[in-house]
Order: C-alpha cells, then structure tokens, then sequence
C-alpha cells in the first residue's frame, strides 16, 4: 500500500520567515495530494491540495508544488505569523471512492513572534 | 458550515471494557472515517463507511468494530479495551468521491487503564 513519509517533525521559524514542509510518497498511482493543518484541539482542516495534473498551486500565503517523477511533494509557508503555528499533515490518494488518504507523520511548525 | 461532533473529547476506560465512539455529521455526507492519531504515526485509517450498513477496513482495523445503521451518524466499538487503544481518535466525514475534502470532529482522546 501507500507510504507517505513527511520531514521535518518539527520546525521552529522566526515571524516573517518562510517555511517549507516535504513529503514523499511511494505508489506512482497516487494522484492526489491535500495537505491538512490541525490547530490546538481541533481536527485537522484542509488548507491546499494539488493534482497531478498541476505541477504547483499557490493560495496566498501558501504553496504547494509536486514532483511526479521523484515522488515528492513540498508545502511552503512565505512571510509566517504566529497563527500559522499548529501541526500539518500531508496525504496522498489514488482518488478511489470514498476518498482513502494515507498520512504523514505530521510536522509540528511553530512561528516565533 | 459543516460540523461533525464526536460524543466525548475524554474518555477513561479499563482494559477489558467495550467502548464506544459516536460521531455525527450534519451535512448528509456519504462517506464516513474513523482515524486514530499517535506522534510521530500520523492519522491511521480505521474503517470508513461509504454508505449505510456499508463499512470497509481500513489500515488498522483489528481491535475495532464499527456501525453505520443511520447516514448521519458512524460509531466506533472497542470490543475489549486494551491499553494499546490508547489514542486519539478522530472522525471525518466527505461527499462523492475523490478529490472531496474531508471534514474532521474535534476528536476524542481515549485513555484505557
């Protein structure tokens, strides 16, 4: 089955600066690929995907960009502020019914002000 | 504005008990998960149900049961606790198929002693 692997687990950024998250994932048939931001007590909440169709997406402040060929997709967060701290989560899906996502492990961002 | 509640944020059982987590989704959604959350692990697929009385494993299934007798609303059954069921256990529901956002409870915390 799917594998996705997702790096850093935790990343500590000044106010302003930018971070990016990478994920890798194992089966080619993937397609799909929505990354899922979790505040403090909360479920996790859909923020950005991308196709494979599509090589990059921006929304904002955030971006997401795909390598079909190496099998790895990256989040990037420009001009960061404290309410972007909070864990993400990247997921993969061949876009089967009903939607199966396999996730990463999660990494935990936190924006110094 | 989507909602999905979960029955209890936390929970204390014993090991041997049989627990069971109820979520509710207000949207008519078809597709129903439940995940459990642990560091570093990510979300974990459960079960998911695609329609009522429909239910399919998911990556971890063992130890669980579940049951999806009305549209709205998807339960999740610890046979016999164990300590190893403790977790995070969140659910999610989405419409159609692929590519949907899913939409998260809050989540409940579950702790067996």
């Amino acid at each position: 089955g799917e594998n996705v692997e997702q790096h850093p687990s935790t990343l500590s950024v000044q106010e302003g600066d930018s971070a990016v998250i990478k994920c890798t994932y194992s089966d080619s048939a993937s397609n799909y690929f929505p990354w899922y931001k979790q505040e403090l007590g909360k479920g996790p909440q859909l923020i950005i995907d991308i196709r494979s169709n599509v090589g990059e997406k921006k929304d904002q402040r955030i971006a997401v960009t795909l390598n079909k060929t190496a099998k790895h997709f990256s989040l990037h967060i420009t001009e960061t502020q404290p309410e972007d701290s909070a864990v993400y989560f990247c997921a993969a899906s061949k876009g089967n019914a009903g939607n199966m996502l396999t996730f990463g492990g999660g990494t935990r961002l936190m924006v110094k002000p | 504005d989507v909602k999905v509640t979960q029955s209890s944020r936390y929970l204390v059982k014993r090991t041997g008990e049989k627990v069971f987590l109820e979520c509710v989704q207000d949207m008519d959604h078809e597709n129903m998960f439940w995940y459990r959350q642990d560091p570093g692990l990510g979300l974990r697929l459960i079960y998911f149900s695609y329609d009522v009385k429909m239910k399919e494993k998911g990556d971890i299934p063992e130890g669980y049961s579940v049951s999806r007798e009305k549209k709205e609303r998807f339960s999740l059954i610890l046979e016999s606790a164990s300590t190893n069921q403790t977790s995070m256990y969140l659910c999610a529901s989405s419409w159609g198929s692929n590519y949907n956002e899913q939409f998260f409870g809050p989540g409940t915390r579950l702790t067996v002693l």
